[in-house]
């Protein structure tokens, strides 16, 4: 089936303390994205990548890094969450840039 | 400036058709999407309309796009239960560096029995 996986799906963590949230698509897609949905502000883009080895910012890119090393991953990092990074996460994947996008189930974080 | 922007919750009955609009700004979107988001769930394209249409059909989604208000709204007929959503209004900007998606806030549809 295809999809775009993101793992864990809900994660409380303390202040500091270093995760990632991993995401991965089966469809050979180029195109992948990291977003973040808040409440009243819906979704905003933190991290894309063209291709393997590229990546740009988004428009809310302050705290996280991501890496593209195989096609099928795209991991999001958090070297020291803040509270501010709470949030629900989701990760999408499309054919090229501009073509449709596919969105996985989301990563609800807590950070304390 | 890249801004779209929504009405927050809409309730309907059963039955009812439902009408959910959208307003943006930029006027280079090239592509204009509607995404629905169930609970706990990730965002399912719902209908899309290239920036140069007026109108889309597509079973009970109807996508009216004026381009001169920047109004695009959708239109579900014959609203169900399973059509209780959040449904976000996008658009499609290109930009040097590719094309950008950007979303509104979401509009939460209540359908009532």
């Amino acid at each position: 089936e295809a999809q775009v996986t993101q793992n864990p799906r809900y994660l409380i963590t303390v202040t500091g303390k270093k995760l990632t949230v991993t995401c991965s698509q089966n469809m050979n897609h180029e195109y992948m994205s990291w977003y973040r949905q808040d409440p009243g502000l819906g979704l905003r883009q933190i991290y894309y990548s063209m291709n393997v080895e590229v990546t740009d910012k988004g428009d809310v890119p302050e705290g996280y890094k991501v890496s593209r090393k195989e096609k099928r991953n795209f991991p999001l990092i958090l070297e020291s969450p803040s509270p501010n990074q709470t949030s629900l996460y989701f990760c999408a994947s499309s054919l090229r840039d501009g073509y449709e996008q596919y969105f996985g189930p989301g990563t609800r974080l807590t950070v304390t | 400036g890249e801004d779209v922007e929504q009405s927050l919750f809409l309730s309907v009955r059963e039955g009812d058709s439902s009408v959910i609009n959208c307003t943006y700004t930029d006027s280079s979107s090239t592509y204009l999407y509607w995404y629905k988001q169930e609970p706990g769930a990730g965002l399912q394209l719902l209908t899309y309309i290239f920036s140069n249409m007026d109108m889309k059909q597509d079973q009970r989604l109807t996508v009216l796009l004026n381009k001169k208000d920047k109004h695009l709204s959708l239109r579900i007929a014959d609203t169900q239960t399973g059509d209780s959503a959040i449904y976000f209004c996008a658009e499609s900007l290109l930009r040097e560096y590719g094309n950008k998606l950007v979303f509104g806030a979401g509009t939460i549809l209540r359908v009532k029995s």
